[in-house]
């Protein structure tokens, strides 16, 4: 177990729809990271918060957007659902950032029909 | 642009057998991470390890071993004797800035 934890563990939904991806970093993690895994596009960064603040972007649709809350916990948003969102998403946490070892939580596997 | 190539997309193997996943990589910084990671049939993706740009000690550990040879760009790693267990998909990466870059992973198949 790596402590992260990663809510809920399956969705489905429709497209068009908005749905919202839970993450609750490692005891004393101050960064969090989203990730999405696809067949066509393999593991890709998403987006980086450390201790709140917006650090790295990656290749994040505007149509997706994350946030870090006080408590630490992040929240990844995914509106105007695609059938090409569908895809496994990852957190990870890590202490700082940079090259720290990330943490991954089991992920979200997201299914838009 | 970072890079992460792993060109073997499935490996066989019969359990026993010793067998290498190869990685690639590409950076223009002179400071940088590599790291493995195992991801199985379950799904989470569990940290194996890091090495940084400096150190080229081989690492060993239990039936795992890593050679980081920075004049070729690899970091290969390989199970000794293979359980059916190790079954899973391994990834390769590189640390970017806050980020990493990963390959696209070799499936392993390890058969009683």
């Amino acid at each position: 177990d790596s402590g992260v934890t990663q809510t809920p563990k399956h969705l489905i939904t429709a497209t068009g729809q908005r749905v919202t991806l839970r993450c609750s970093p490692r005891s004393g993690d101050l960064s969090v990271y989203w990730y999405q895994q696809s067949l066509d596009q393999g593991l890709q960064f998403l987006i980086q918060y450390y201790n709140g603040e917006e650090r790295a972007k990656g290749n994040i649709l505007e149509r997706f957007s994350a946030q870090q809350f006080p408590d630490l916990h992040s929240e990844l948003n995914l509106s105007s659902l695609e059938l090409g969102d569908s895809a496994l998403y990852f957190c990870a946490s890590s202490f700082r950032g940079g090259s720290d070892i990330q943490y991954f939580g089991a992920g979200t596997r997201l299914s838009v029909l | 642009a970072q890079k992460v190539t792993q060109a073997q997309t499935e490996i066989s193997v019969v359990e026993k057998e010793d067998v290498t996943l190869d990685c690639v990589y590409e950076t223009r910084d002179t400071t940088y991470y590599l790291f493995w990671y195992k991801q199985p049939p379950s799904g989470e993706l569990v940290f194996l390890i890091r090495r940084n740009s400096f150190d080229e000690q081989n690492e060993i550990s239990g039936r795992y071993s890593w050679n980081f040879q920075k004049s070729t760009s690899s970091f290969n790693f390989t199970i000794t004797a293979s359980q059916v267990v190790d079954s899973a998909v391994y990834f390769c990466a590189l640390s970017g800035l806050n980020k990493l870059v990963f390959g696209a992973g070799t499936i392993l198949r390890v058969k009683s």
